[in-house]
């Protein structure tokens, strides 16, 4: 299967809110409420932010959040902080035990 | 506190082979689907393979299978990825991640390791 579509970059500043679209088909994004969000710092490891579309793991700040419309799912960081900057990356159950990522947004705070 | 630590990267030649570990703690390893992600120089990530609880079940992308095979030890508490007639395109970052409630999403981290294929 194609890797899900993510916009290459996006940018806003502190205090601002920004979405991250990812986009795939009916086969992934659009069958199942399994996509999950990832934060990854240059050289670190991912770390998850959003899991079942629009769940956050415990502790994590509700400055993130998550939908999905379609095939379309969406990560929305509000109050932008400089600490936000960093790729993000999407992921979708794909069926048959697969799984299919995004091929990442790098976020900058200006 | 999860702790997930790969060992076993390194530079390997076109066709060889090479074994990559992944030692847990911190959780009960046994209830938690385990997972290798891949990351290419530069690129996205790659989901790579999985392998249920018990490690009855065992799942890979295509662009391994055949080559690569997931297996766990649960009486250690370690994850493998043995890793047999590499390609150069197999270069890459080699994460393990643990499932989380179920095996749909990845909640904790390994740093790590790197797998170069050259000659």
């Amino acid at each position: 299967q194609s890797a899900l579509t993510q916009p290459a970059s996006v940018s806003g500043s502190p205090g601002q809110s920004i979405t991250i679209s990812c986009t795939g088909t009916s086969s992934d994004v659009g069958s199942y409420n399994l996509v999950s969000w990832y934060q990854q710092y240059p050289g670190k490891a991912p770390k998850l932010m959003i899991y079942e579309v629009s769940k956050r793991p415990s502790g994590l700040s509700n400055r993130f959040s998550g939908s999905r419309s379609g095939n379309t799912a969406s990560l929305t960081i509000s109050g932008l902080q400089a600490e936000d900057e960093a790729d993000y990356y999407c992921c979708s159950y794909a069926g048959s035990t697969t799984w299919v990522f995004g091929g990442g947004t790098k976020l900058t705070v200006l | 506190q999860v702790h997930l630590v790969e060992s076993g990267g390194g530079v390997v030649q076109p066709g060889k082979s090479l074994r990559l570990s992944c030692a847990t703690s911190g959780f009960t390893f046994t209830s938690h689907a385990m997972h290798w992600v891949r990351q290419a120089p530069g690129k996205g990530l790659e989901w790579v393979a999985l392998t249920s609880s018990d490690g009855s079940g065992k799942y890979h992308a295509d662009s391994v299978k055949g080559r690569f095979t997931i297996s766990r030890d649960n009486s250690k508490n370690t994850l493998y990825l043995q890793m047999n007639n590499l390609r150069a395109e197999d270069t890459a970052v080699y994460y393990c991640a643990k499932g989380g409630s179920t095996w749909y999403y990845f909640d904790s981290w390994g740093q790590g390791t790197l797998v170069t294929v050259s000659s």
